[in-house]
């Protein structure tokens, strides 16, 4: 099982800053078939961010993936308002799929 | 656009079983995985297995096997994931996705239900 480890579990920024999500895998994600989402409350999750890289339809490119292998980071560029949020990494390389801890972005 | 609509919340006694719906709308719903993910109060995303519905291929995480079953209905849309011998540690919020990627069970999840809260509780 690959264990995802994201970093840091809080993150307390202010509108209009940039935000550094890490997400590190136990070993090596094949492909780099690593998805992020966003979890905010009474709404349904929504994917960012899928292949590490590519943005899914009607994502702002506020928000940016990069990484391979074992190291992954999501990158908001500004953050708006509506970015403080719960972020979780994925990795759909082999079974079981498995998410990260989640990061927390909160406002400052 | 693609919509996933859930059952309403279960209240359950241990040991018992329970079934949850996911009925989808907008898109194919043969041709894309429906996964299951689960999460427990202020804990993170747990995934408990998927289907195809074209192949009728399931598969699940190993901590559920034996206790799961995910079945899809191809006539009416709709995914349904049954949970047995309940207990207290699978309380939790259960979620269906659909797939982004046509016909394979490992992909990202592009579209997300709203959630049905699962209680076990004597």
């Amino acid at each position: 099982e690959i264990v995802l480890t994201q970093s840091p579990g809080t993150l307390s920024l202010s509108p209009g800053e940039r935000a550094t999500l890490s997400c590190r895998a136990s070993q090596g994600v094949s492909r780099s078939k690593l998805a992020w989402y966003q979890q905010k409350p009474g709404q349904a999750h929504r994917l960012l961010i899928y292949g590490a890289s590519s943005r899914a339809i009607g994502i702002p490119d506020r928000f940016s993936g990069s990484g391979s292998g074992t190291d992954f980071t999501l990158t908001i560029s500004r953050l708006e308002p509506e970015d403080f949020a719960v972020y979780y990494c994925q990795q759909y390389s082999s079974s079981p799929l498995t998410f990260g801890g989640g990061t927390k972005v909160e406002i400052k | 656009q693609v919509q996933l609509v859930q059952s309403g919340a279960e209240v359950k006694k241990p040991e018992s079983s329970v079934k949850v719906s996911c009925k989808t709308s907008g898109g194919s719903f043969s041709n894309y995985v429906i996964s299951w993910v689960r999460q427990a109060p202020g804990q993170g995303l747990e995934w408990v297995g998927g289907i195809v519905p074209i192949f009728d291929v399931t598969n699940y995480a190993q901590q559920f096997q034996g206790r799961v079953s995910i079945t899809a209905d191809k006539s009416t849309s709709t995914a349904y994931m049954e949970l047995s011998s309940l207990r207290s540690e699978d309380t939790a919020v259960y979620y269906c996705a659909r797939g982004l990627d046509p016909q394979t069970i490992f992909g990202p999840m592009g579209y997300w239900g709203q959630g049905t809260l699962v209680t076990v509780s004597s």
